[in-house]
């Protein structure tokens, strides 16, 4: 079952634009993630941001947390072509456990 | 360091048959995940093993199963092959921290069932 909806299911911007995706999640999680993969291959990490914290970044991406709401923001700055991609949350709900449980995903198209 | 490795990289099987995928996880890395993707459903936990033991398990029927060697190398196996098991196959090795748990995910395995 998907702990997670993200939202939308599709976006295309021009390159150089801001783009945002969100995610929600249905019970209380130990941390949350976002992985990106490209077209049908293997999903890579991105960030992973502790139920106890509020923002972080990394380079050109910004991802927030709001567990009041049960939700997660995925912001990546000033888009390139090479991040076109399907971006999927994943949250871990088991502390101490590997598993995750993934979104359904946001297809990210950018447009030179 | 090398990444995790899946192998084969693609595999076509028949209805009834029964398949093996096998999995190299990053070195150190005592935990391995395995996930599969479907167009329908997404991505969906299958099993974590952590040093020889399966760990959690997924809602997949006892035609999945896996295992894992003593160099945490883990194979997977699906008896009795149906036309939904086409997929993509993704394993995921991680260091295994009790509060972090990056998982770092090999290309995939992916297989055709007809």
């Amino acid at each position: 079952s998907q702990q997670g909806e993200e939202d939308p299911q599709a976006l295309s911007i021009q390159e150089g634009e801001n783009a945002t995706m969100n995610c929600s999640y249905k019970t209380s999680i130990n941390n949350l993630q976002w992985y990106r993969q490209n077209s049908g291959r293997g999903l890579v990490h991105l960030i992973l941001i502790r139920s106890n914290e509020r923002e972080k970044h990394s380079g050109r991406l910004r991802v927030t947390l709001d567990t009041s709401k049960k939700s997660s923001s995925l912001l990546i700055t000033a888009s390139r072509a090479a991040d076109t991609a399907s971006y999927f949350c994943a949250t871990d709900t088991n502390f101490g456990n590997e598993k995750l449980t993934f979104g359904t995903g946001t297809r990210l198209t950018i447009i030179p | 360091k090398a990444g995790v490795t899946q192998t084969p990289r693609y595999l076509i099987k028949t209805r009834g048959q029964q398949v093996t995928l096998s999995c190299s996880p990053i070195s150190g890395h005592r935990s391995v995940s395995w996930y599969q993707q479907t167009p329908g459903q997404g991505l969906q936990f299958l099993f974590e093993y952590f040093s020889e033991t399966q760990r959690n398990k997924g809602n997949f029927p006892g035609r999945f199963s896996g295992r894992q060697f003593s160099n945490s190398r883990s194979e997977m196996n699906v008896s009795t092959l149906e036309l939904g098991d086409s997929a993509l196959y993704l394993c995921a090795s991680s260091a295994g921290h009790v509060d972090y748990n990056e998982q770092f995910f090999g290309p995939g395995t992916r297989l055709t069932v007809l």
